[in-house]
């Protein structure tokens, strides 16, 4: 199984440039979220899809769109680049909503090194 | 004052040799607990959940501490390829999704 597939894997951009990070799961997961990681501040979660057709902001959402397109993808937009976006982005999925089933598993794709100049 | 704290490291222990990282964090209201392993350049994958009374996998042992706020990992006997970064990580809310809070990690290096 493939389980989480991000693409780019890295991508160079100019202040200003729009991009989308794209991001597939094949474990029929219910919630998928984009998280940011940078030296020194751990993983900050960007945007979560709780399910099909919701999305909500998580910390740091600022600068960022996402779409839920179905159960499968999650993407991830930066409409205007800059250079406080140079980072590490990484995609997950799991497979619980409520707290009563929840594993506290994520499924991260292998991330997409992002550089804004 | 950061909801998860952990010392960075790094650790440099010889192989063989016992190790322990400690986590705090802040909201007491906090239901759930995990250690995550991230290899270098790598995603972070689960290594094991921590529950209150204390867990052991392998040569893992996590422990949960709730009146004094802290998560411990202990690994016995490491092999060098323990060398990676743990994160610590914890689910503040109840409900939600799987919003998870992860610490900046601390550093292990087994060496020969």
């Amino acid at each position: 199984n493939a389980g989480v597939t991000q693409t780019p894997k890295f991508q160079v951009l100019k202040t200003g440039q729009s991009m989308t990070l794209q991001c597939a799961q094949d474990m029929n997961h219910n919630s998928m979220y984009w998280y940011r990681q940078d030296p020194g501040m751990g993983l900050r979660l960007i945007y979560y899809s709780a399910s099909e057709g919701t999305t909500d902001k998580g910390e740091v959402p600022n600068g960022y769109n996402v779409s839920r397109l179905n159960k499968r993808e999650f993407s991830l937009r930066l409409e205007s680049a800059a250079p406080s976006q140079t980072s590490v982005y990484f995609c997950a999925s799991s497979e619980t909503v409520g707290v009563s089933t929840n594993t506290g598993e994520l499924f991260f794709g292998e991330g997409s090194r992002l550089t804004v100049l | 004052r950061k909801e998860v704290e952990q010392d960075p490291g790094p650790f440099n222990v010889p192989e063989g040799a016992t190790v322990a990282f400690n986590c705090t964090y802040s909201n007491s209201a906090s239901q759930s607990f995990f250690w995550y392993r991230q290899d270098c350049r790598k995603e972070p994958k689960l290594l094991m959940s921590v529950y209150s009374s204390g867990n052991e996998d392998g040569r893992f042992t996590a422990q949960l501490n709730r009146a004094s706020q802290y998560i411990s990992l202990l690994i016995r006997d490491s092999k060098l390829s323990d060398s990676a970064t743990y994160l610590c990580v914890v689910k503040p809310f109840t409900g939600g999704g799987n919003k998870l809070t992860f610490g900046t990690g601390t550093q292990l290096k087994v060496e020969l």
